[in-house]
Order: C-alpha cells, then sequence, then structure tokens
C-alpha cells in the first residue's frame, strides 16, 4: 500500500474513554505531522516529528499524546476528551521536515472523531 | 489570529466557464503558497504552488496568480469541470519557517 494511511476513518468516543489514532506512510519520508480541521476553522497543526523526534508541538492540551515509534508510523493517543475536540484529524507526511511547505505534504483520508 | 483568509466559502460555477478562487494573507514574511483541493473522504492534496519571486504559475487547466503588494493569490480553473468539485485550500510558509499556514477552504461546485 502507497501513500498515507489512517485508521479508524471515524471514531466515536465518551469523555472518559482512551482510544488512539494511527497514520502510516509508505513514502520513505522522514517527518510526519498531526493536524486537526474542525468546521469553519482551518487546518491547525498540532504536533510534528522528524526523524521520530517531536520537534513541534503547538500548543496541544495533554489530553493528545502523540507517539512516534518509528518514521513509518504515527500515533495520536487520546483521554478524557472534550466534545469540542470533535474534529477531523489528519495525518501527513513529508520528505523532510520543511520541504513540506515548499513541495507540499502529503495528507491521510483523515480520521472523524465525535466526542460524546 | 489567521493568517491565511479564505473569504469565499463556496463557489458555484457552470461547466466550461472558469473557477476563480481567492485567497488573502497578512504575514508578508510569507514567501511560498500552495493550493490543496479535498475530495469527501480524502485528504487534501497538492495542487500547484507559486513562489514569491513570480506572479504567475500555470499547470495545464490550473493557474495561480499572486499580487504581493496586495497579499492577495487566486486559482484560476479553466475550463472547470464536474470532477473539480471539492474543497480547495490556500497555505502560505515563509522564508526559514518549517510549517504551512492554511485558509479555511472554497468549496468549488461545477455544475453540469
Amino acid at each position: 500500500e502507497t501513500g498515507v494511511t489512517q485508521t479508524p476513518r471515524h471514531l466515536v468516543m465518551g469523555m472518559t474513554n482512551k482510544k488512539s489514532l494511527k497514520c502510516e506512510q509508505h513514502l520513505g519520508h522522514n517527518a510526519m505531522y498531526w493536524y486537526k480541521q474542525s468546521a469553519k476553522k482551518p487546518l491547525e497543526l498540532m504536533f510534528v516529528y522528524s526523524l521520530e523526534e517531536r520537534v513541534e508541538n503547538n500548543s496541544v492540551p495533554s489530553r493528545f499524546s502523540p507517539e512516534c515509534p518509528n518514521s513509518s508510523h504515527l500515533f495520536l493517543h487520546l483521554h478524557t476528551l472534550q466534545p469540542e475536540d470533535s474534529a477531523l484529524y489528519l495525518c501527513a507526511s513529508s520528505q523532510e521536515w520543511g520541504t513540506g511547505s515548499h513541495y507540499g505534504y502529503t495528507f491521510g483520508s483523515g480520521t472523524r472523531l465525535t466526542v460524546v | 489570529d489567521q493568517q491565511v483568509k479564505q473569504n469565499s466559502p463556496s463557489l458555484s460555477v457552470q461547466e466550461g466557464r472558469i473557477s476563480i478562487l481567492n485567497c488573502d494573507y497578512t504575514n508578508s514574511m510569507f514567501d511560498y503558497f500552495l493550493w490543496y483541493k479535498k475530495y469527501p473522504a480524502e485528504g487534501p492534496t497538492f495542487l500547484i504552488s507559486i513562489s514569491s519571486i513570480k506572479d504567475k504559475n500555470e499547470d495545464g487547466r490550473f493557474t495561480v496568480f499572486l499580487n504581493k503588494s496586495a497579499k492577495h493569490l487566486s486559482l484560476h480553473i479553466v475550463p472547470s469541470q464536474p470532477g473539480d468539485s471539492a474543497v480547495y485550500f490556500c497555505a502560505a510558509s515563509g522564508t526559514g519557517a518549517n510549517n504551512l499556514f492554511f485558509g479555511t477552504g472554497t468549496r468549488l461546485t461545477v455544475i453540469p
């Protein structure tokens, strides 16, 4: 499989649940990103990993916890979320951190998260 | 405060006509601009980009125009096709900055 794959595609969770979003890329890219897309808002950068090291945390609440075990996989662990966290969560990758701003990111299809 | 703005949430155009999607930015340090296209249930895909040293970049039916003095860029699609119906995001980055700043998107509907 090529490109960036995200699972699950849809997730409904209660505010006391713990769940994880998974992202996998088979492009040989060294940088991976988590973005959040809420209704009528721009895509918001949440986290950046470069060579498996977190290089950016964009003031994201601690109820979101990323993990990058290797350059092909990225997780977003969720716990005690709020209803306002309901959004589309997009994973992306680029050849290197920084090149994406010029050559574009490759995005996954996203996980539509609903917190009830 | 949003640094990249797409003030038109939606646009409808007749097939064969020109679609013009607009984008404004506030940060004068931005020097690279990209357009992404997003179909429902899919992630955004890179469409076309332009560097601030240019004022026009063309790729087939897609042309992006940049007006630095007005801090404005636009994407022209001509002729528009029903398959172009999607949400279009404008994005920008600045010298030395590694991250992209996105607009809120414009939903284009091309009517057959």
